[in-house]
């Protein structure tokens, strides 16, 4: 398997744009997990699905975020507007239902807002 | 009161010397545990896991637990230079309305000089 997939690895976009990053779970695993990694906040989770349905979005800082998981193979997570402060490296990961089971990280997306 | 707690570091120790790191958490709920290494610019990659309370080595890492305390560590035996890198702890929910729900601690940067 090739790992988790994620598109872009970099994104600049101007303040106010609309940023849709996108991830290709490894396949048969169930739940897929949305990260957002700054210095100084972290690694946060924002959301995560479990068979494609959207567990806990507690995490999501604000109406400006939203992720979909239309099936077992694909998931975005979309920013209109984007601002400056979603400045981050967004993390995509997947792995299986069972508890000592790890997590898989793609290779993240780099995300600027000028 | 943050889910995962991690002393942020920097943490610096000689070359063969013991490296300790720790992590608390705040959900006495079922949980797995997960430690994480991520070097600058790259991904999380797991290094081991434990869900049972006690020690549990590989190779020269030992994962400790503690579930009275909500105490985690990770002690890092023979230290080299390639160590360098942040430690991600990560608790794992494995049962409850939030199953599978996995968090990360901000991470403690290890420097291991020569």
């Amino acid at each position: 398997d090739a790992g988790v997939i994620q598109s872009p690895r970099h994104e600049v976009t101007e303040m106010g744009q609309e940023v849709t990053l996108r991830c290709k779970p490894i396949s048969g695993h169930d739940y897929l997990f949305w990260y957002r990694q700054t210095m100084m906040r972290g690694l946060e989770l924002l959301i995560y699905f479990n068979n494609n349905v959207p567990i806990d979005d507690s995490g999501m800082p604000e109406d400006r975020f939203s992720a979909k998981m239309p099936n077992a193979s694909f998931s975005t997570l979309k920013i209109q507007p984007s601002e400056p402060r979603d400045s981050a490296v967004y993390f995509c990961a997947s792995s299986l239902t069972q508890g000592d089971t790890e997590a898989f990280f793609g290779q993240g997306t780099r995300l600027t807002v000028v | 009161q943050k889910e995962v707690e991690q002393n942020s570091g920097p943490l610096s120790v000689p070359e063969g010397a013991i490296a300790s790191l720790n992590c608390t958490y705040s959900d006495r709920g079922s949980q797995s545990f997960f430690w994480y290494r991520q070097y600058s610019g790259k991904s999380p990659e797991l290094i081991m896991f434990i869900y049972s309370n006690g020690d549990k080595e590989d190779g020269r890492f030992t994962a400790q637990l503690n579930k009275a305390s909500q105490y985690v560590s990770l002690l890092i035996r023979d230290s080299q230079p390639s160590d360098s890198a942040t430690y991600l702890c990560a608790v794992k929910k494995v049962g409850g309305t939030s199953y599978g729900k996995l968090t990360f601690g901000q991470g403690t940067i290890l420097t291991v000089h020569p």
